[in-house]
């Protein structure tokens, strides 16, 4: 069956960089895209950005100049890394299944920024 | 960047109720092409993963309650839930994946 699931550091430092890692089954990189969507406690989610089945890659314009999304095909995994991290980057970060709809979501991770 | 409104932001609802909630877009999201509409409704409960409802406007995911139903074109959507039940309140958010994707900020459904 599908599966996502997201890992990396619950606590970082304000202007470090905050890298994370989604590793999916049940489906493969190279049919569907993945997108990273992030969701500050109590607010509604925030799009960041996709790779492409195809390897391109999309960003939401707001946070462009600090993201970058890659993957690994051969490890089933996609990653996020966003530079200058600040309190209001505090939230649950998601990786989700993308048809355009977001058919499947991982469990998500809670990413703390706070010194 | 499309913006996605929602209305109410929250609502109290008594079981059994007819319950509908507003998405508006400040732009179409019709793609002339296919005549699809490219928005998603979403329910999230505390604790969980947003989950998917409904695509292209009026589409059930699969697995999802016949008493859920999504409506409109264009700029203005509707989801409504016929009877709701004890186990539908949650928060409600619109997605358009017209251009890229934007969420609406939700719809909050408690109990009265």
């Amino acid at each position: 069956q599908v599966q996502l699931k997201e890992s990396g550091p619950g606590l970082v430092q304000p202007s470090e960089t905050l890298s994370l890692t989604c590793t999916v089954s049940g489906f493969s990189l190279t049919s569907y895209s993945v997108s990273w969507v992030r969701q500050p406690s109590g607010k509604g989610p925030e799009w960041m950005g996709r790779m492409w089945y195809d390897g391109d890659t999309a960003y939401n314009s707001a946070l462009k100049s600090r993201l970058s999304i890659s993957r690994d095909t051969s490890k089933n995994q996609v990653f996020l890394k966003m530079n200058s991290l600040q309190t209001d980057d505090t939230g649950t970060y998601y990786c989700t299944r993308d048809r355009g709809l977001l058919d499947y979501w991982g469990q998500g991770v809670m990413v703390t920024v706070s010194s | 960047d499309i913006v996605m409104t929602q209305t109410p932001s929250s609502q109290a609802v008594s079981a059994g109720e007819k319950v509908t909630m507003s998405c508006k877009s400040s732009q179409s999201l019709l793609y002339n092409e296919n005549k699809k509409n490219y928005l998603a409704w979403y329910q999230q409960k505390p604790g969980q993963s947003p989950k998917l409802l409904i695509y292209w406007a009026s589409t059930r995911e699969s697995g999802v309650p016949d008493r859920f139903i999504g409506s409109g074109s264009g700029t203005d959507f509707t989801l409504t839930i016929s009877s709701v039940q004890a186990e539908d309140l949650a928060v409600y958010y619109c997605q358009q994946y017209y251009n890229l994707d934007t969420f609406g900020a939700g719809t909050k459904l408690e109990l009265k």
